[in-house]
């Protein structure tokens, strides 16, 4: 079945500093969503990628979806406590209602 | 705001018990799934629904069953509970539309001795 891998599991960053979590699909995808679960908390919707290249941006975090739409990067500059939680890609095949969701990224930042 | 919510956020249950785990969501949405949660693996879709007494299963539904009788409730049954299926399990709703966000309600930390 479809599976898809992040890396890094872990990160811990010095407040500032920038940070990457690479979202890896063994299959094509028809689109992909980020979701970012707070500690202690529920995964909360953050954005959705569905064209090859695409590119978007919220305030200080940049989504790229790949040319094959197998791989997807979520970028943030300039790091806040704020941004502490777990990342999570979530790929969707065709016209499934259903996501295969990576295994996340932890995010720790400290000042 | 859409809200999913579950039946208890901690339960403590036996081996061998049958385990009952709730979920509502109040925006009328076509779908809803379970999942569980653990660490290193992410979210594993168990079972989903697109519409009541609808149901199809995702990528590890061994050991569990669920029940769609009202579009606003999706129940997550576990036949006999055994210590492998201690874990965070997440309930989610979307709309029927292939490019939806999920809505997850704020888990249920279930710990099986």
């Amino acid at each position: 079945g479809q599976q898809v891998m992040q890396i890094p599991q872990y990160q811990h960053v010095q407040e500032g500093e920038d940070f990457t979590t690479y979202c890896n699909s063994s299959t094509t995808l028809s689109n992909i969503q980020w979701y970012k679960q707070r500690p202690g908390g529920h995964p909360v919707f953050l954005i959705q990628l569905v064209k090859s290249g695409e590119v978007k941006k919220q305030k200080r975090l940049t989504f790229q979806f790949g040319e094959a739409k197998k791989n997807s990067s979520l970028h943030i500059t300039a790091t806040q406590t704020t941004d502490v939680g777990t990342y999570f890609c979530a790929g969707r095949t065709g016209t499934a209602s259903k996501l295969t969701f990576g295994t996340g990224t932890r995010l720790q930042v400290t000042l | 705001d859409v809200k999913v919510t579950q039946s208890s956020r901690y339960l403590v249950k036996r081996t061998g018990e049958k385990v009952f785990l709730e979920c509502v969501q109040d925006m009328d949405h076509e779908n809803m799934f379970w999942y569980r949660q653990d660490p290193g693996l992410g979210l594993r879709l168990i079972y989903f629904s697109y519409d009541v007494k609808m149901k199809e299963k995702g990528d590890i539904p061994e050991g569990y069953s669920v029940s769609r009788e009202k579009k606003e409730r999706f129940s997550l049954i576990l036949e006999s509970a055994s210590t492998n299926q201690t874990s965070m399990y997440l309930c989610a709703s979307s709309s029927l539309t292939g490019w939806a966000e999920q809505f997850f309600g704020p888990g249920t930390r279930l710990t099986v001795l």
